[in-house]
């Protein structure tokens, strides 16, 4: 596609309910990152793929937290059991492959847990 | 672990004048990226610096990158009202695709 979209857009959602957010990246870009960014803050980087591999959860606050990238295009990031302090933007960005290219990013997920 | 600080974190200032917004990392590296974002919008990309030395300018905007003093900064000429915004600096770690390390960005209202 033309940039980078996510979906939803804003997710609220109960303490302990589980979520699941959608980014579709540029169609060319062989990589994709998922930050999650508080209000007022930088993003912080939480995961990223290379195709369908994932090389680096590092940034994953917990292990209720997963990423998958099956075909190395449409990516999820899923929360379980979630948490009030999981409330935030969540943003996918792309880019064209490994050599640390210039990131693009999507529109993020607003995402409130009550 | 690398950090990334910027500032002024706010920062208000009439239209016309000149101002220079600081962004320090703590450790090497030798990309840099500043973006701009909009109340309740993404991300746009401004900048990317890849070398000691590097200077690049868009419009009223100027972005230079000194690795040796592990510093970038970003150039304000004669501020206009349409520059308000938000603006993030975000670092490399390097070493592979690793994702970026954000500063805590610079509130900017320019007024007329």
């Amino acid at each position: 596609g033309a940039g980078v979209s996510q979906s939803p857009r804003y997710k609220v959602t109960k303490r302990g309910q589980d979520v699941t957010l959608r980014c579709d990246p540029i169609s060319s870009h062989a990589t994709l990152y998922w930050y999650q960014q508080a209000l007022g803050q930088g993003p912080e980087f939480l995961t990223y793929f290379n195709y369908e591999a994932q090389p680096d959860k590092s940034g994953l606050p917990s292990d209720r937290f997963s990423a998958e990238r099956p075909e190395g295009s449409i990516s999820t990031l899923t929360i379980q059991r979630t948490e009030q302090r999981d409330s935030a933007m969540y943003r996918c960005a792309s880019s064209p492959g490994l050599l640390r290219n210039e990131q693009f990013f999507g529109p993020g997920t607003r995402l409130t847990v009550l | 672990e690398l950090k990334v600080e910027q500032n002024p974190l706010f920062l208000s200032m009439q239209e016309g004048k000149n101002y220079t917004i600081y962004c320090n990392y703590s450790t090497t590296s030798d990309r840099l990226y500043w973006y701009r974002q909009d109340p309740g919008k993404s991300l746009e990309s401004l900048f990317v610096l890849l070398s000691n030395g590097a200077v690049k300018q868009e419009g009223r905007l100027m972005a230079s990158l000194d690795t040796k003093a592990r510093l970038s900064t970003l150039h304000i000429t004669a501020a206009v009202h349409d520059l308000s915004a938000t603006y993030f600096c975000a670092v490399d770690k390097g070493g592979g695709a690793d994702g970026l390390t954000f500063g805590k960005g610079t509130h900017l209202i320019i007024q007329p």
